[in-house]
């Protein structure tokens, strides 16, 4: 069955630091695999996407993610994080919209 | 982006009455929406895959005669929740896969949610 997991439910970093927001994928191919953004009380923003080509893609606000199919990964990275960052990510595959069960983003002033 | 609208994004409703959220694709046809509910600090889940023209497909555990969904054409799709009770009280968001190719199509794009209490 087609699922994706995100190994971290809460993770806290100091502002200015970097990170790295874990997304595993279990798929029979390749998958669309994206990655959104979620503020208390509203709905999910679209962070950024991979469908194919360069396994490095850029989004918006900083972020970064990197395809990896030999790890079946798919990790969000920010260089330097803002306190404006708190929020909720997941990670999310096409084909039956399937979504990690998130991560909690904490930043530490 | 491509925006998705849902409307109401706040409603209060009594119980025992019916409510009926909007998802709209503003500038891009999907064929292909989702309806999810969402509890208080948890994940999305997934009631129901809503596609234009055809019968909703719902998921596991999700009653298709409580929540009514309809996909009339290409840019609407909603959701009727029947008979509401307290524990339907929930955050319930949709989206909406594009169609077509370029650089935005098969991309999941969602709407605002919209928050549904029943007193």
């Amino acid at each position: 069955a087609q699922s994706v997991t995100q190994p971290d439910i809460h993770i806290t970093v100091s502002e200015g630091a970097s990170l790295e927001l874990r997304c595993n994928y279990s798929y029979g191919a390749t998958p669309y695999l994206f990655w959104y953004v979620q503020s208390p009380g509203q709905g999910l923003q679209l962070l950024l996407k991979y469908f194919s080509g360069d396994t490095l893609v850029q989004g918006i606000k900083g972020f970064e993610a990197e395809f990896k199919r030999s790890q079946s990964s798919f990790n969000l990275r920010k260089p330097s994080v803002h306190w404006s960052d708190a929020a909720e990510y997941f990670c999310a595959a096409a084909g039956k919209s399937t979504f990690g069960d998130g991560t909690t983003l904490t930043v530490k002033p | 982006g491509a925006v998705v609208s849902q409307h109401p994004s706040r409603v209060i409703c009594k119980s025992g009455t019916s409510v009926k959220i909007e998802c709209r694709s503003l500038d891009f046809q999907a064929t292909t929406m989702f309806w999810y509910r969402q509890f208080p600090k948890k994940s999305l889940m997934l009631m129901a895959t809503s596609n234009e023209g055809s019968k909703a497909t719902y998921e596991q555990g999700v009653e298709k005669d409580k929540f009514l969904i309809n996909h009339a054409s290409l840019t609407l799709s909603t959701l009727t929740v029947t008979s509401a009770h307290p524990e339907d009280s929930s955050f319930y968001i949709c989206s909406a896969r594009s169609i077509g190719g370029g650089a935005d199509g098969n991309t999941i794009y969602f709407g605002e949610g919209s928050w549904l209490t029943v007193v």
